[in-house]
C-alpha cells in the first residue's frame, strides 16, 4: 500500500494502555474540527468531531479534548488496540464556506 | 447509506501521458466533492472542491484539472503527466447543505509517473 507518512512522528503504546495524540491548529477562528484515521494505503476514516462551542466529546473508546486558548486539539484511545495502528490526523474548519485544513498527522503503533 | 468510488486503486503512468481519474457517489444529492493529494509525511493538500456541476475552484496551480460533467461524480485529469504528479489521490464528498460538515473519502489512487 500507499507509504503514508515516512517521516511523520511516530507514538508507540503497548496493547491495552491508553493513547494521547496532539494537534496543534492554526487559526484561532477555526470552530469545526474532526479527527481521521487513515491505514496504509486506505482513504482516512471519520473517527469523531467537536465544535468549538465545546471543550470536550466522548466516542466509543474515543475522546477529543479541545482547547481553544492554546489552540490545542487531542485525541484520547482508551484501551488501545491492535487494530489502532494507523496515522491520525486532525483537520480544522474556519467556518461556513471554508475548507478544511489538515495536520501533518501522527503514527500510531501498537506494541504486542 | 451513502458510498463514494473512487478508482483506479493504483495507476503507472510514462511522463507526458494523459490522466483520468473517476470518483462517484452513491446515496446523496447535490454534493460537494473533493481532490486531495498526499505526499509521504505530508498530510492532506486540497486540489479542487466542486459545490455544484460544472463548478470548480482550484486551490492550487498544477498541471491537473477537474471536471464535474454529472452530480455525483467527479473527474481529475491531466493532458501531459509529470513526475511531480506521483502521489495518493484522495476523493471525498460532504453535505452540500448545513455548517458542520463531515468529508468522507475514497479508498484513494496511487498515481506513480515514471
Amino acid at each position: 500500500g500507499e507509504s503514508v507518512g515516512l517521516h511523520l512522528p511516530t507514538l508507540s503504546v503497548q496493547e491495552g494502555d491508553n493513547s494521547i495524540i496532539n494537534c496543534a491548529y492554526s487559526n484561532s477562528a477555526s470552530d469545526y474540527f474532526i479527527w481521521y484515521k487513515q491505514e496504509s494505503g486506505k482513504g482516512p476514516q471519520f473517527i469523531i468531531d467537536i465544535r468549538s462551542n465545546m471543550d470536550k466529546r466522548q466516542g466509543q473508546r474515543v475522546t477529543v479534548l479541545l482547547n481553544k486558548t492554546v489552540k490545542h486539539l487531542s485525541l484520547q484511545i482508551a484501551a488501545t488496540q491492535p487494530g489502532d495502528s494507523a496515522v491520525y490526523f486532525c483537520a480544522e474548519n474556519m467556518g461556513y464556506g471554508q475548507n478544511f485544513v489538515f495536520g501533518p498527522g501522527t503514527r500510531l503503533s501498537v506494541l504486542p | 447509506s451513502q458510498t463514494i468510488h473512487q478508482w483506479p486503486a493504483t495507476l503507472v503512468q510514462p511522463v507526458g501521458s494523459p490522466l483520468s481519474l473517476e470518483c462517484t457517489v452513491e446515496g446523496t444529492s447535490n454534493p460537494n466533492l473533493y481532490w486531495y493529494r498526499q505526499a509521504a509525511g505530508r498530510g492532506l493538500q486540497l486540489l479542487f472542491y466542486s459545490v455544484g456541476i460544472g463548478q470548480i475552484s482550484s486551490e492550487v496551480p498544477q498541471n491537473l484539472s477537474a471536471s464535474r460533467p454529472q452530480d455525483r461524480q467527479f473527474i481529475l485529469s491531466s493532458k501531459k503527466l509529470l513526475l511531480s504528479d506521483s502521489g495518493f489521490y484522495l476523493c471525498a464528498w460532504s453535505p452540500g447543505q448545513g455548517l458542520f460538515n463531515i468529508q468522507y473519502f475514497g479508498a484513494g489512487t496511487r498515481l506513480s509517473v515514471l
